[in-house]
């Protein structure tokens, strides 16, 4: 068991650019789960989905950001015209759902830096 | 917005001592997580305990539920410099809601 990866660890861009990040979760995950964390707060949750459907979005989830879990494995989380309010931790979790007691399994993150 | 709140915001004890921290939260829950997570990096998860349960011990760790107070608290007992971390305490939602809502984090710094 490989655990949660993400692509790629750190990012560095440029305010107004295109940013898009990867999230590889463990292999019989039926869920998976996007979460932003800024510097001395707790994770605050962005969107799910249960294999390929997106069940659920944030309201912190702006028209600039979309994510897709295309054929219920890995997702993508991209961030249109990137604002320096968008540098933050993100952090993708995965877990099989299970008769109500789900444990959310956590990658790494990819930490965000927009100049 | 944040669930709720831990407190302490921060502790630092002396290693070999006991470590508590305790979650307020503020809606009814299925089950409550607490997670770990080193400087800058992932979250580690510790140990879940439904709704329905009161106290649950793993290894070093004993978590506790008051469903009546919506709070929680975490015992680290023997505490070690790897224990060093920010904790924190998440909550899911009734009704089949399964986004994690996590708390504001407790600062742990273990002292040789």
């Amino acid at each position: 068991d490989t655990g949660v990866s993400q692509d790629p660890r750190h990012k560095i861009t440029k305010r107004g650019q295109n940013v898009t990040f990867r999230c590889d979760p463990i292999s019989e995950h039926n869920r998976l789960y996007w979460y932003r964390q800024t510097l001395g707060q707790g994770p605050e949750f962005l969107t799910y989905f249960q294999n390929e459907a997106q069940l659920e979005k944030s309201r912190l989830l702006s028209d600039r950001f979309s994510a897709e879990r295309p054929k219920g494995s890995f997702s993508t989380l991209e961030i249109q015209r990137t604002e320096q309010g968008d540098s933050a931790m993100y952090l993708c979790a995965s877990s099989f759902s299970d008769r109500g007691e789900e444990t959310q399994y956590f990658g790494p993150g990819t930490r965000l830096l927009v100049l | 917005s944040q669930q709720g709140e831990e407190d302490p915001q921060a502790l630092s004890i002396q290693e070999g001592e006991n470590a508590t921290m305790n979650c307020s939260y503020k809606t009814s829950i299925n089950n409550l997580q607490w997670y770990r997570q080193n400087s800058g990096r992932g979250l580690v998860h510790l140990i879940l305990i439904r709704s329905n349960e009161r106290e649950k011990h793993s290894g070093r760790l004993r978590v506790t539920l008051d469903t009546s107070k919506k709070s929680s608290s975490l015992l680290i007992t023997a505490s070690r410099a790897a224990d060093t971390a920010s904790y924190f305490c998440a909550t899911d939602g009734i009704q089949g809601a399964q986004k994690l809502v996590f708390g504001q984090g407790t600062r742990l710094t273990i002292n040789p």
